[in-house]
C-alpha cells in the first residue's frame, strides 16, 4: 500500500491564482479530511468527508473547496488565492470517523502565495 | 470554546532520562485521546490511543495516561534516545460523528546526548 499521497510536494502560487492540492489514500479508509498547519497555530481542520459525496466544513473552511467523488480521491481546491493561505497542507484519512480510529497522514504539501 | 494545550514549545532532556509531555483540555469531553509524533518536514504519526474509560496505557518505552476529572494527559517515554526527538502532538476526538477532531499544537522535544 502506498498510504496516503499528496502532490504537488511545493507549490508556489500569485495571489489570485487558483489550483488544486491532490490527495489519494488506497486503504479503502471511509473518512477524509484536510489540515492545514502553521507556525504556533498546530493542526487545523479545513474539511472533511465522511465517505464518497459527503463532504463537511471544519474549523477554517474559507477559501477551500472540497469534493469526495471516489472513495480514494479527496482533492482541496483553493479559488482565490491569498497570502493568508500560505501554509503546510496535510490530508489525512481513517477506516472511520468514530471509534477513535488513528488517522494516517500524507507527507504535506508546502504552499506559498506571494 | 473547545481548548487544548501542550506543555512548552519546547523541552530538553538528557539521553536516558524519562521525558513527560503534558496536555491539558477544556470545554470538550472527549471520547478517545490520541499522540501523535511529527518529525520535520514529514506528516504526524499515530503513537498510542487512549479511551476515556482507560486509566494508561503502555507500548514499548512509552505510556500514556489519561484523567478525565483532572481534563489532562500524560505521555511518557521512559529511556529515552536522541531518536526520540521529534514534536508530540495531542489529539481529541468524541464519541459522534458530528464531534470535531482537534490537535494541540504540539511539544518539541529534544533529547540530548
Amino acid at each position: 500500500n502506498a498510504g496516503v499521497t499528496q502532490t504537488p510536494k511545493f507549490q508556489v502560487l500569485k495571489t489570485g491564482q487558483s489550483m488544486t492540492l491532490q490527495c489519494a489514500q488506497d486503504m479503502n479508509h471511509e473518512y477524509m479530511s484536510w489540515y492545514r498547519q502553521d507556525p504556533g497555530m498546530g493542526l487545523r481542520l479545513i474539511h472533511y468527508s465522511v465517505g464518497a459525496g459527503i463532504t463537511d466544513q471544519g474549523e477554517v473552511p474559507n477559501g477551500y473547496n472540497v469534493s469526495r467523488s471516489t472513495t480514494e480521491d479527496f482533492p482541496l481546491r483553493l479559488l482565490l488565492a491569498a497570502p493568508s493561505q500560505t501554509s503546510v497542507y496535510f490530508c489525512a484519512s481513517s477506516p472511520r470517523r468514530t471509534g477513535g480510529y488513528e488517522q494516517y497522514f500524507g507527507p504535506g504539501t508546502r504552499l506559498t502565495v506571494t | 470554546s473547545q481548548k487544548i494545550e501542550q506543555n512548552s514549545e519546547a523541552l530538553n532532556i538528557q539521553e536516558g532520562k524519562t521525558a513527560t509531555l503534558t496536555c491539558n483540555y477544556t470545554n470538550y469531553s472527549p471520547a478517545y485521546l490520541q499522540w501523535y509524533r511529527q518529525d520535520p518536514g514529514r506528516g504526524p504519526v499515530f503513537l498510542l490511543l487512549i479511551r476515556e474509560n482507560e486509566k494508561e496505557k503502555r507500548k514499548e518505552r512509552l505510556k500514556v495516561t489519561f484523567d478525565t476529572t483532572l481534563k489532562q494527559s500524560l505521555f511518557h517515554i521512559t529511556a529515552s534516545q536522541p531518536a526520540d526527538s521529534a514534536t508530540y502532538l495531542c489529539a481529541l476526538d468524541g464519541m459522534n460523528r458530528d464531534d470535531k477532531i482537534i490537535f494541540g499544537k504540539g511539544t518539541r522535544l529534544h533529547i540530548l546526548p
